[in-house]
């Protein structure tokens, strides 16, 4: 059981808008610590999405955003695509764990 | 370009040891920590151990805690991993992935390297 929970499955035809949602705990996204976002296409490496709640990397298309609010996180996907189809996680700290890094259980995106 | 290849993973039986390297490139590697990730067969990811950028504080889940040792040689660029008395429930695939600049608070991983799998088995 992850401490961050996410939906197992969303799905959404191309061109549809989703979100994802990620929800804590008073210990970790609703004390304030920020929420981060993966992406991991079938096969393939983890790869940064948003970090800091809502900002995304260089190369990473506005289609994609991040919000935080209380004890839960979101990652919206507008205009989806066929290639969207993949893993996604977020990703908190925990300040009453012993362990400094905590993933949420992962949310299989499926395009329509 | 930042890139990170992990190598050393394998096929190992129960009770057994293997050790993960992870060679850098690309970015000024002693200047940032370092953590493993893993992910089991069709599971979600699972934070493993970090290891700050001079090395002096390391950091382990509990579920490795006193069976794996994270390390790295900043002069070679490379951060390992060292697993003993491996477990049926270790059998995972590794990510090496750069921290980025920060406390833990609010440490993300960006890249990750391409991963390579451990399988404990008899």
């Amino acid at each position: 059981q992850s401490v961050l929970t996410q939906p197992p499955s969303v799905s959404g035809a191309p061109g549809q808008r989703v979100t994802i949602s990620c929800t804590g705990s008073s210990s970790n996204i609703g004390a304030g610590y920020d929420v981060h976002w993966y992406r991991q296409l079938p096969g393939t490496a983890p790869k940064l999405l948003i970090f800091g709640n809502k900002n995304r990397p260089s190369g990473v298309p506005d289609r994609f955003s991040g919000s935080k609010s209380g004890t839960s996180a979101s990652l919206a996907i507008t205009g989806l695509q066929a290639e969207d189809e993949a893993d996604y996680y977020c990703q908190s700290y925990d300040s009453s764990l012993s362990v400094p890094v905590v993933f949420g259980g992962g949310t299989r995106l499926t395009v329509l | 370009e930042v890139q990170l290849l992990e190598s050393g993973g394998g096929l190992v039986q129960p009770g057994g040891s293997l050790r993960l390297s992870c060679a850098a490139s690309g970015f000024t590697f002693s200047t940032y920590g370092m953590s493993w990730v893993r992910q089991a067969p069709g599971k979600g990811l699972e934070w493993v151990s970090g290891i700050s950028d001079s090395g002096g504080n390391t950091y382990y889940a509990d579920s490795v805690k006193g069976r794996f040792t994270i390390s790295r040689d900043n002069s070679k660029n490379t951060l390992y991993l060292q697993m003993n008395s491996l477990r049926v429930e270790d059998t995972a695939m590794y990510y090496c992935a750069k921290e980025s600049v920060g406390s833990w608070e609010i440490n993300w991983f960006d890249p990750w390297g391409q991963g390579t799998l451990v399988t404990v088995s008899s």
